[in-house]
């Protein structure tokens, strides 16, 4: 069974930058059919994709994120990163990493990890 | 602000229906399949519905998805108090480049 597992500071500073790993176990980060994507929630409001990666290394991100997110791979660990610069109280969130399924006009979110806050405070 | 509009709140007894909408537009439903995810409290999003209408392994047929135009639905027969939660559609916006998940619909089993 596919797990992924997040990582990271729960406490960031204002203006820094937050940082993020997902860890998958049970099937390999090295599939061509699948991406890896990023989502958050502020508390109590709804679900915003931040952006997706494919082990190859090609990206995708909101455009409304685009200018402040780097998603990257490390397919000898079987994890995929976040960074997310000059953050402010906005940001704060839960992190969720899941698998990105999309295939023509098709797109799916099909595994999940748990969740991490992350808040924005000094 | 999200593209694909869902009623806040929806509330029905135990072992009754109710049909969640998802009001989008040309540049995501109506052109691009609908997902629908549900978020019990305090956990993660669970993928319910892919591809407008198919269940992942382990979903309950009880669970279904349908799309016309521009509007996506979910249904959920015979309700049970563990279907207490949010829901949430989703779909690929072509024009925006980006995916976008709805506003969310809390559902309460009286």
């Amino acid at each position: 069974q596919l797990q992924l597992q997040e990582s990271g500071p729960g406490l960031v500073k204002p203006s820094e930058t937050l940082s993020l790993t997902c860890t998958v176990s049970g099937g390999p980060i090295s599939s061509d059919t699948y991406s890896w994507g990023w989502i958050r929630q502020p508390p109590g409001k709804g679900l915003e994709w931040i952006g997706s990666i494919h082990y190859g290394g090609r990206t995708y991100y909101n455009p409304s994120l685009r200018s402040r997110v780097t998603i990257s791979v490390d397919t000898s660990k079987n994890q995929f990163s976040l960074k997310v610069s000059s953050v402010t109280a906005a940001d704060t969130s839960v992190y969720y990493c899941a698998r990105h399924a999309r295939y023509g006009a098709a797109t799916k979110f099909d595994y999940w990890g748990q969740g991490t806050l992350v808040t924005v405070s000094s | 602000q999200s593209v694909l509009t869902q009623p806040p709140s929806m509330s029905a007894a135990p072992g009754q229906k109710v049909t969640i909408s998802c009001s989008g537009s040309s540049s995501n439903i109506e052109n691009n399949f609908v997902s629908w995810y549900q978020q019990l409290p305090g956990t993660a999003p669970k993928l319910l519905i892919y591809e407008d209408n198919k269940r992942p392994s382990g979903i309950p047929d009880r669970f279904s998805g349908s799309k016309s135009g521009t509007s996506a639905t979910l249904g959920i027969t015979g309700l049970q108090t563990g279907d207490e939660a949010d829901y949430y559609c989703g779909s690929w916006d072509s024009s925006l480049s980006t995916y976008v998940f709805g506003t969310g619909t809390k559902v309460t089993v009286l």
